[in-house]
């Protein structure tokens, strides 16, 4: 199985802040991952898909960004609908996985 | 709009099996895949297996194969996943999620998501 490390666990951040999340996979994924948010009691969102291509209807805030096997999900200006949780996906082998999760906390 | 409505909550006992619905509209149903992912309490998200609404053909991850079946009826739109030989760690909201691209070039990430189902197991 591909095991996607996703790093920090917790991020405490403010309104305006530039903030980064990483996924790293334990074999190549070939751009093959996705980047979801998911807010207490609902299901997750489809932010990023191919590493970087941003979904329908997403702000452009969001981006996504691969190097090797690691990729990274920005927020280039926090706003307060952006504090939840990010999840990073791979689907290039199966079984597809997920990584730990990321929670965005308001300083 | 594409919606993903699924059966409610079930409480069922160690050993036992339950059947989760997932009612797709807003889009043509047999044309993409219908993944099944589940989320138990405080952890992340762990990917079951899709099913193709178009021919009913499944793949199922390794870990849930010989207990996990996922099924559709395509005069209702409404895909179904049993799950049997229930175990405590089965405990989780069950999620039925499209595939974002059509069944020729799927590409396994999700684009619409149903509510969740808890799935509560417990003697």
């Amino acid at each position: 199985d591909i095991q996607m490390t996703q790093s920090p666990s917790t991020l405490s951040a403010s309104v305006g802040d530039r903030v980064t999340i990483t996924c790293r996979a334990s074999q190549d994924s070939s751009g093959s991952l996705a980047w979801y948010q998911q807010k207490q009691g609902k299901a997750p969102k489809l932010l990023i898909y191919d590493a970087s291509s941003l979904e329908n209807g997403v702000p452009s805030r969001f981006s996504g960004s691969e190097s090797g096997t690691e990729f990274t999900l920005t927020i280039s200006s926090l706003q307060p609908d952006d504090f939840a949780t990010y999840y990073c996906q791979q689907y290039r082998g199966y079984p597809y996985t997920f990584g730990q999760g990321t929670k965005l906390e308001i300083k | 709009q594409v919606q993903m409505v699924q059966s409610g909550a079930e409480v069922k006992k160690p050993g036992a099996s339950v059947k989760v619905s997932c009612k797709a509209s807003g889009y043509t149903f047999t044309d993409y895949y219908l993944h099944w992912v589940r989320q138990a309490p405080g952890q992340g998200f762990e990917w079951m297996g899709w099913v193709n609404p178009h021919t009913g053909g499944t793949n199922y991850a390794q870990k849930f194969r010989g207990r996990v079946t996922m099924t559709r009826d395509t005069s209702i739109t409404t895909a179904f996943l049993d799950l049997s030989s229930l175990r405590s760690d089965d405990t989780a909201i069950y999620y039925c999620a499209k595939d974002s691209l059509p069944v020729a070039g799927s590409s396994a990430n999700f684009d619409f998501w149903g509510q969740g189902t808890q799935v509560t197991v417990s003697s």
